[in-house]
C-alpha cells in the first residue's frame, strides 16, 4: 500500500457541481498539505493542517473547502468552482510541519480536476 | 518577492551526464530540495542540501552554493527512466517551501 492514497484519480465536474477530493497517509505522519500544480508553474500550496489544525490558508477562494477530520485524512470539498480551477491537485504528508526531517513531503499521486 | 528559477526543459542522451541548474531569491535560507516527477505520477525526493558543496547519491547528486543562491541537480549515466519533470525547491526563513516551476528532462536513445 502506498503511503499517501489519493481519490478520484481523476474528475471531471461541472461549474455547479459539489464533489470532495479525498486523501489518506498511512505513515503516521502529522502535517498534511493540499497543493495544486498547473502545467508549467510551480507547485502552489493552498492549505496546510498540523495535528489535525489549519496552520495555513494560502489565499484560497471560498470554493475549495478543506476537510481534516483526523492526521491521517485529508479532504477537499469542490463548490462552483471555475475552469481555471482545472488542475491537478496533489496531498503531501510530513512528520510535522516545519523543519523536521529536513521537511521532506511525501506527495501522493493527485486527483487531475477537469471543471467543464 | 521569492523567486525560483531553473530550465523548462532539456534533452539529453541515454548513457550521458545532464546538470540542471537552479538559482533562487528566497527571504533566508533553510535548504534546497530536489524532487522527480515522472508524468502522471507523485513528485518523490530526491536529495536535500542546506551547506554548501556536493551531496552524491548513487547516479545523482546535488550541489549547492549559498553566497551564489545557486544549485544543480547532477545526473549520471543516464537511463530511459530518468525522463521526468525535476523540482527544485527552498526553505525559507519561515520555513515556506518555494518551488520551481519544474525542469522536464528528455532522454534520448
Amino acid at each position: 500500500e502506498t503511503g499517501v492514497t489519493q481519490t478520484p484519480r481523476h474528475l471531471v465536474m461541472g461549474m455547479t457541481n459539489k464533489k470532495s477530493l479525498k486523501c489518506e497517509q498511512h505513515l503516521g505522519h502529522n502535517a498534511m498539505y493540499w497543493y495544486k500544480q498547473s502545467a508549467k508553474k510551480p507547485l502552489e500550496l493552498m492549505f496546510v493542517y498540523n495535528f489535525k489544525e489549519q496552520t495555513e490558508n494560502n489565499s484560497v477562494p471560498s470554493r475549495f473547502s478543506p476537510e481534516c477530520p483526523n492526521s491521517s485524512h485529508l479532504f477537499l470539498h469542490l463548490h462552483t468552482l471555475q475552469p481555471e480551477d482545472s488542475a491537478l491537485y496533489l496531498c503531501a504528508s510530513s512528520p510535522s510541519g516545519t523543519g523536521d526531517n529536513g521537511g521532506e513531503l511525501f506527495f501522493g499521486e493527485g486527483s487531475r480536476l477537469t471543471v467543464l | 518577492g521569492q523567486n525560483i528559477d531553473q530550465p523548462t526543459e532539456m534533452t539529453a542522451t541515454e548513457g550521458a551526464i545532464v546538470q540542471i541548474n537552479c538559482t533562487y531569491q528566497t527571504s533566508g535560507f533553510n535548504g534546497l530540495f530536489w524532487y522527480q516527477q515522472h508524468a502522471g505520477e507523485a513528485p518523490t525526493f530526491l536529495s536535500y542540501n542546506v551547506l554548501d558543496g556536493l551531496e552524491e547519491k548513487g547516479r545523482f547528486s546535488s550541489f549547492l552554493s549559498r553566497s551564489k543562491g545557486y544549485s544543480y541537480l547532477l545526473l549520471k549515466e543516464l537511463q530511459m527512466k530518468d525522463s521526468a519533470s525535476y523540482l527544485c525547491a527552498v526553505t525559507d526563513s519561515n520555513y515556506q517551501l518555494i518551488w520551481g516551476a519544474g525542469t522536464k528532462l528528455i532522454i534520448k536513445p
